[in-house]
């Protein structure tokens, strides 16, 4: 089956102590992203990958870090999250810009 | 700035009735506009796209209208059903631009047996 996968999908921990939310997707895709999801605000993209080791910053990039060492994996890794980054989060990829975006369950975090 | 405007936070329906969601966006560029449909404790699904050279597309039940003079996009959905209820996300992009999309903030549609 086709799908997304993100772990863990909920959290709950402490300022400061580094978290990574992991992303894989099976369907060979080469564009991949992060979104958060805040009350009134929709969607905003934190990061995205065309491709392996190819990364750029969206409109909420502060605070967090991404990486793209193979194809199927984009973990988000927030070195030392803050109570403004309690969010729910979706990972996302799509065989490219033109292309549907396939969204994974999304990851609640919450920074104490 | 919200660059995308989804003004209506939620809207409900009669089943069998018309839905109507509006989009309104301010950057003339974008030239790819996106409706994507989202259940509680789900993630967005894709429901239906559009580019700047055509002004209607449809599939199926579902049909997006784009005035770009208006800067305006509206999803409409005939006939309503009750599946139908969830939140629905307007998205647009600027092609061969960037690869970012920039999302409303949603319309959250009910729709009444």
């Amino acid at each position: 089956e086709a799908q997304v996968t993100q772990n863990p999908r909920y959290l709950i921990t402490v300022t400061g102590k580094k978290l990574t939310v992991t992303c894989s997707q099976n369907m060979n895709h080469e564009y991949m992203s992060w979104y958060r999801q805040d009350p009134g605000l929709g969607l905003r993209q934190i990061y995205y990958s065309m491709n392996v080791e190819v990364t750029d910053k969206g409109d909420v990039p502060e605070g967090y870090k991404v990486s793209r060492k193979e194809k199927r994996n984009f973990p988000l890794i927030l070195e030392s999250p803050s109570p403004n980054q309690t969010s729910l989060y979706f990972c996302a990829s799509s065989l490219g810009q033109l292309q549907p975006q396939h969204f994974g369950d999304g990851t609640r975090l919450s920074i104490l | 700035d919200q660059q995308v405007k989804q003004n209506s936070p939620s809207l409900s329906v009669q089943e069998g009735r018309i839905s109507i969601l509006n989009c309104d966006y301010t950057n003339s560029m974008f030239d790819y506009f996106l409706w994507y449909k989202k259940y509680p404790a789900e993630g967005p699904t894709f429901l239906i796209s559009i580019s700047s050279i055509k002004d209607k597309n449809e599939d199926g039940r579902f049909t997006v209208f784009l005035n770009k003079s208006a800067k305006h996009l509206s999803l409409h959905i005939v006939p309503s059903q009750p599946g139908d209820s969830a939140v629905y996300f307007c998205a647009a992009s600027v092609l061969l631009l960037s690869y970012q999309l920039i999302w409303g903030a949603g319309t959250k549609l009910i729709i009444k047996p």
